[in-house]
This record gives structure tokens, C-alpha cells and sequence, in this order.
């Protein structure tokens, strides 16, 4: 019963390139989709999010983009950095739920000089 | 401008020894979450807490586990009688106002039980 998912488990992308993180859902019912970027041993540091009612969000080198009738969101980070290497969790928060949020199971980024 | 503050950082009990885990919120944050993250999988909800109330508790295990957030004071997470799957990350969250619209996270407290 995995409502959140992030099929690629690993990317890895050159430097000054584009890095796209993909993230499927399955509940129609969150009003909030969010990104986290978490380094090993620390707690995960909030990204970027989108809102329910929009297609696209933007924020210097990173833009979500949603994809409602697909039940599809994904990240932009462009250009890649070698600091970006990291996992990015994608994590939806459903609709009167107080701002709880569900994640997937992340994507582990390296970003190569 | 101190962020969620956690402690402690490390905690190591032995089977059957209690483990509490504290989570201060940011200045001016009145909601908390406390997430779990097993060693290869993604972070799991437990528990999401105002001031003296427990708002949304279904992600906590059944027994053992308790969360509270008194008028003063941080937030505690206890274990009671800690087993070796309880050994995890444990991240504390909080929120101004409720929503999604975003959540700032603690460092976390590792917890590993012998």
C-alpha cells in the first residue's frame, strides 16, 4: 500500500547538467507536494513544493513540475552541482491531515565533477 | 533563528530499557510531527501533536510507544521496553501553521538498541 513512490532508487548525472527526479502517486487526495533533500546523518532539509492547484514551481536552479492527471511530479535542478549529490525525497501531504506527510522511499543523487 | 532542536543526537539502551527522545520546535512553531526512518527505507509518519494534544497518532506502533507535547517543555518521544527493531532514525518536525506547505526537521536522534 505504497501511496508514494519513487521508482529510481539512484541517478547519477555530470556536472552543469540537468538532474530530473521523477515521483508517482496513487491518492488523489494531497494538497501539498513537497521535496526534501537529506544528507547521510542529518535530517532531511526542505526543498522546494508545489501546491495542488498549480503545474509548476520555481526557485533558482530547481523547479517541480505536476502532473495531476498523471498522478506525476518531478524535480528540475539545473544546472547540477556536485553539492546537490544527496537523496531528494518527494512528500506529499494529504488534504485535512494537519500537514503530515508521506514519503517516498527517495532517490539518491550524484552529481560527478 | 534556532531550528527544531533534537536530543540527544545518539542514544543507545539495551533490550528492555527505555528510551525517551526529545524534540524542541522552531520559535514559533505550535505543531510537531515525530517521523521514524528504518535503516533502506524512506521516512514513515507516527505521531503528529499540538500543545497538550495528540492530533493524528496512526503511524505510532500499538504498545510501547507514547508521544507528548506538555504546554512547556519539548516534545517527548518514549519507547518503553526498547526490542533491537526499534533501533532507527527518529526525526522530529515542526510547522507553524498546520498545512503542507512545509515542515522543518531536527538533525534526529539514531537510536540503536543491543
Amino acid at each position: 500500500d505504497q501511496q508514494v513512490k519513487q521508482n529510481s532508487p539512484s541517478l547519477s548525472v555530470q556536472e552543469g547538467r540537468i538532474s530530473i527526479l521523477n515521483c508517482d502517486y496513487t491518492n488523489s487526495m494531497f494538497d501539498y507536494f513537497l521535496w526534501y533533500k537529506k544528507y547521510p546523518a542529518e535530517g532531511p532539509t526542505f526543498l522546494i513544493s508545489i501546491s495542488s492547484i498549480k503545474d509548476k514551481n520555481e526557485d533558482g536552479r530547481f523547479t517541480v513540475f505536476l502532473n495531476k492527471s498523471a498522478k506525476h511530479l518531478s524535480l528540475h535542478i539545473v544546472p547540477s552541482q556536485p553539492g546537490d549529490s544527496a537523496v531528494y525525497f518527494c512528500a506529499p501531504s494529504p488534504y485535512n491531515q494537519g500537514g503530515k506527510l508521506i514519503f517516498g522511499q527517495g532517490t539518491e543523487l550524484s552529481v560527478k565533477p | 533563528n534556532a531550528g527544531v532542536m533534537q536530543n540527544p543526537r545518539h542514544l543507545v539502551r539495551r533490550r528492555g530499557q527505555e528510551a525517551r527522545l526529545r524534540c524542541s520546535p522552531m520559535k514559533g512553531h505550535s505543531h510537531v510531527y515525530w517521523y521514524r526512518q528504518l535503516p533502506e527505507e524512506g521516512l514513515k509518519f507516527m505521531v503528529y501533536l499540538q500543545k497538550e494534544n495528540i492530533i493524528d497518532e496512526s503511524g505510532m506502533p500499538k504498545e510501547r510507544f507514547s508521544a507528548e507535547f506538555p504546554k512547556e517543555g519539548p516534545s517527548i518521544l518514549r519507547i518503553q521496553q526498547v526490542v533491537r527493531g526499534d533501533s532507527a532514525a527518529y526525526f522530529c518536525a515542526s510547522s507553524e501553521a498546520g498545512t503542507g506547505a512545509g515542515a522543518f526537521f531536527g538533525q534526529g536522534t539514531r537510536l540503536t538498541v543491543v
